[in-house]
């Protein structure tokens, strides 16, 4: 089945630049939409952005001046980038597929419906 | 941007209960509205789709009702597996939002 694994650094300075990936297993990140997600400790959560199976992306707006969303289809990988972080960017992190279709002007959408496990990032000096 | 409003945010409830939690967009998204289940320390996992659509392997005790802004998922008779953070979450062609979640507890 499709898994996915987030990689990265722990712990981050602020000021610095968050780097993620996210390596996707049994499915191709061309066949379909990735999205990063995070979540505060003992808050809700918070869609951050996406990557299209064109390679088009989307953002939160709160977040679309600091994040970029990229790919690697050679390594069947997408990363997210978060510059000039503060303690108020620590979160878990998530990676999940987005399951959008879309052609043209036809679309359904199934849902977030495959999520890596999460990783812990620590904004602190 | 699209808000999204649970309520409520904490629900008591007991094994058995009937469990209906709601959530408002502040515009309208037609159908396009995920529900998701979250336990602690574990990612979230979705329950339904397009707003009453049941994923492959979710118990048929979970539903889901409504279109334009108001939406609900019911939980017909609560069992001890159920208690856990709720979230819905809008989809347009261009961005997701989260609702802020529903903690369901004993």
């Amino acid at each position: 089945q499709v898994q996915l694994q987030e990689s990265g650094p722990g712990l981050v300075k602020p000021s610095e630049t968050l780097s993620l990936t996210c390596t996707v297993s049994s499915a191709s990140i061309s066949a379909y939409y990735w999205s990063w997600i995070r979540q505060p400790p003992g808050k809700g959560l918070e869609w951050i952005g996406y990557i299209s199976n064109s390679g088009s992306t989307n953002y939160n707006p709160s977040l679309q001046s600091r994040a970029t969303i990229s790919e690697d289809t050679s390594k069947n990988q997408f990363s997210l980038k978060l510059t000039s972080v503060t303690a108020a960017d620590t979160a878990v992190y998530y990676c999940a597929r987005d399951n959008e279709y879309s052609s043209g002007t036809d679309y359904y959408y199934y849902g977030m419906d495959v999520w890596g496990q999460g990783t812990t990032v620590i904004v602190s000096s | 941007d699209i808000q999204m409003t649970q309520s409520p945010s904490t629900l008591s409830a007991s094994v058995g209960d009937r469990v209906t939690i709601t959530c408002r967009a502040s515009q309208s998204i037609s159908s396009w509205l995920a529900w998701y289940q979250q336990k602690p320390g574990k990612a979230p996992k979705v329950l339904i789709y397009k707003a009453s659509n049941l994923e492959s392997g979710v118990p048929s005790r979970f539903s889901g009702s409504g279109s334009g802004t108001e939406f609900t998922l019911t939980i017909s008779s609560l069992q001890p597996d159920d208690f856990a953070t709720y979230y819905c979450q809008q989809y347009n062609r261009y961005s997701r939002t989260f609702g802020q979640g529903t903690k369901v507890e004993i």
